[in-house]
């Protein structure tokens, strides 16, 4: 089971990035799935999650109204549509799988994509 | 939201100790808690769910207890692979938001 994410990069303050998850070794259509980050030196944030077929989507209230969460499950892929983009958006971003709902325990983890918003 | 508070936000231990990390949850969240380890430079591992059990492959050393708003985990007989910062998670609401996590080091 691996996930991998891409899309990270330096971006300006307002500016738009998108993540993408690729699954592989799992029946991704069957499972939610969800973005943590994490800010340099600090602790773990979750930020959103998704449903299997996408009809349950949440967000933390940091994110709402700027970053959007889909997926593809005929590509076995997630996205993070990032939007008004800040400085404290400054995070590793990860992709997980929660085993069961959509905010529970995250049993696979990808490696991380680093999102740099700076001017 | 529901709001997660860890204690202490680090410790020194030293190899073979017992060790003891507390987190509290802002409204009563039932037995829907989890913990993590993030090994420096590493991704978070799942290590416990449902407060008290143990995620596959993850060493007897460790457990949980607690329900409601008030936990713990123990590592009985540390290990210095164990350095780590130790995360718990609400898993009863969305946002399924994270304690500030405690930073576990040797002595």
């Amino acid at each position: 089971v691996e996930l991998v994410e891409s899309g990270g990069g330096l971006v300006q303050p307002g500016g738009s990035l998108r993540l993408s998850c690729v699954a592989s070794g799992l029946i991704f259509d069957i499972f939610p799935m969800a973005w943590v980050r994490q800010a340099p030196g600090k602790g773990l944030e979750w930020v959103s999650a998704i449903s299997r077929g996408g009809e349950s989507i949440y967000y933390a209230d940091s994110v709402k109204g700027r970053f959007t969460v889909s997926r593809d499950n005929s590509i076995s892929t997630l996205y993070l549509e990032m939007n008004s983009l800040r400085a404290d958006d400054t995070a590793v971003y990860y992709c997980a799988r929660p085993d069961g709902y959509l905010y529970y325990p995250m049993d696979v983890w990808g490696r991380g994509t680093t999102v740099t918003v700076s001017s | 939201d529901v709001r997660m508070t860890q204690s202490p936000s680090s410790l020194s231990a030293s190899v073979g100790d017992r060790v003891t990390i507390t987190c509290r949850a802002s409204q009563d969240v039932s037995n829907y808690l989890s913990w993590y380890q993030q090994r420096p430079g590493e991704v978070p591992n799942l290590l416990l769910h449902h407060a008290s059990i143990l995620h596959s492959g993850v060493p007897s050393r460790f457990s949980g207890s607690g329900s409601g708003t008030h936990f713990t985990l123990t590592i009985n007989g540390l290990q210095p692979e164990d350095v780590a910062t130790y995360y718990c998670q609400q898993n009863y609401r969305a946002p399924g938001t994270f304690g500030q996590g405690t930073k576990v080091e040797f002595k």
